[in-house]
């Protein structure tokens, strides 16, 4: 299997502008988590679907953050407008209760730079 | 085994000695745990997992060991090698339906 798949790897972007990040979940995973990991505040998730519904985005730090999920191999995580404290890496993890238990697979990031 | 503040605490190892990488976790409740591993540059990679109703779980040069009454996760690796180099997470979970907490993270060393 290819493993979680994340585009783009590297996004620098100037202050103001908007954001998508992309993620492909592991074929078969029907769960999906967005993370974003800083220095400051180390791994933290943002929002989470299961079965393409997402059912906890109290992580979402405000409403310039928006998830979807419209289909059970893709999701975006979009930020409008971007702020410099945005600035990250954001993770995309997925685990299937039926074949990886409650293990999360995490893809490899998208390095976020916000001017 | 916590973070405080912007820098990781950092364990330095001698290469061919075990590692003890220790975490302390706050919800007594928490029924599931795990460690990642994460190399410069990537995501992290699950590396074992444990839950409650054992306390030692054994993989290929890792153990984890779970000591429910003082909340204390471990992670062992026998022979350190210099791929093991790498900030190790553990992680815990309450439930089936709820989301992973995440510790700050440990930095492993290994001399060569």
């Amino acid at each position: 299997d290819a493993g979680v798949i994340q585009s783009p790897r590297h996004e620098v972007t100037e202050m103001g502008q908007e954001v998508t990040l992309r993620c492909k979940p592991i074929s078969g995973h029907n769960s999906l988590f967005w993370y974003r990991q800083t220095m400051m505040r180390g791994l933290e998730l943002l929002i989470y679907f299961n079965n393409n519904v997402p059912i906890d985005d109290s992580g979402m730090p405000e409403d310039r953050f928006s998830a979807k999920m419209p289909n059970a191999s893709f999701s975006t995580l979009k930020i409008q407008p971007s702020e410099p404290r945005d600035s990250a890496v954001y993770f995309c993890a997925s685990s299937s209760a039926r074949t990886s238990g409650e293990t999360q697979y995490f893809g490899p990031g998208t390095r976020l730079l916000v001017l | 085994g916590e973070s405080v503040g912007l820098h990781l605490p950092t364990l330095s190892v001698q290469e061919g000695d075990n590692s003890i990488i220790n975490c302390a976790y706050s919800n007594s409740a928490s029924d599931y745990f795990i460690w990642y591993k994460q190399e410069s540059g990537k995501g992290p990679q699950f590396i074992i997992d444990i839950r409650s109703n054992m306390d030692k779980r054994q993989g290929q040069r890792v153990t984890v060991l779970l000591n429910k009454t003082v909340k204390h996760l471990s992670l062992q690796i026998a022979a350190t090698q210099p791929g093991d180099s790498a900030v190790y997470f553990c992680a815990e979970k309450r439930g089936a339906n709820s989301k992973l907490t995440f510790g700050k993270g440990i930095t492993l060393s290994v001399r060569p």
